[in-house]
């Protein structure tokens, strides 16, 4: 069945410093997402992407993140100068039209010390 | 504006006991999906199941079931005969028809414990 890939599953960043988490979505899905876990919270939307562009954003998606699809495979999420409040699962996910065939990757772990 | 709530905030149960996990929704659209995702102490999120609102049917799948009223605006999941592997974190999750990729809005998930 095709997957979500998330890379790295853990990371571990210093305060301030950038970090650049990868995800490569299932191969005919057009729509992108990031969402967001802090620790024992809820699952919390932060961007979608579609035709090269971000469709929609939370008030969480502020100026230190952006999203970026390099290439034809890889749908990346960079926060510019890292917070501990940033610290959480980092959740990519991707779809056809919305609600059908939503799928999510197995999540990155960042941790900001 | 669209809401999810998932009021119990944790349930605990004994194995073979039926549970049910609640869900009520908030919504102006008349075309929408509801979703239910199970977190386990892993950390991924497993799609279990997506209804359209056009779609009142009630689903059985195994020992999963799934009630879906429009009336009372509630998608409750139903697990007959819980199992420890069923501890996890559910999330009852919402979204609008829009083919511009608008977000999922999740309830703030209910965590079951299933001891033996």
């Amino acid at each position: 069945e095709p997957e979500v890939t998330q890379t790295p599953s853990h990371q571990v960043t210093q305060m301030g410093q950038e970090v650049i988490l990868r995800c490569v979505p299932i191969s005919n899905h057009l729509y992108f997402y990031w969402y967001r876990q802090i620790l024992g919270q809820k699952v919390e939307f932060l961007v979608s992407f579609y035709n090269n562009e971000i469709s929609e954003k939370s008030e969480i998606f502020d100026d230190q993140f952006s999203v970026e699809r390099p290439d034809g495979s890889n749908f990346t999420l960079k926060i510019r100068s890292t917070k501990l409040e940033d610290s959480a699962m980092y959740f990519c996910a991707s779809s056809i039209p919305t609600g059908v065939g939503y799928t999510f990757g197995s999540g990155t772990r960042l941790t900001v010390v | 504006a669209q809401k999810v709530t998932q009021a119990q905030t944790e349930i605990s149960v004994v194995e073979k006991e039926d549970v049910t996990l609640d869900c009520v929704y908030e919504t102006r659209d008349t075309t929408y999906y509801l979703f239910w995702y199970k977190q386990p102490p892993s950390g991924e999120l497993v799609f279990l199941i997506r209804r359209n609102s056009f779609d009142e049917q009630n689903e059985i799948s195994g020992r999963y079931s799934w009630n879906f009223q429009k009336s009372t605006s509630s998608f409750n999941f139903t697990i007959t005969a819980s199992q420890v592997v069923d501890s996890a974190v559910y999330f009852c999750a919402l979204s609008e028809d829009n083919q511009a990729g608008t977000a999922l809005i999740f309830g703030k998930g209910t965590t079951l414990s299933v001891s033996s």
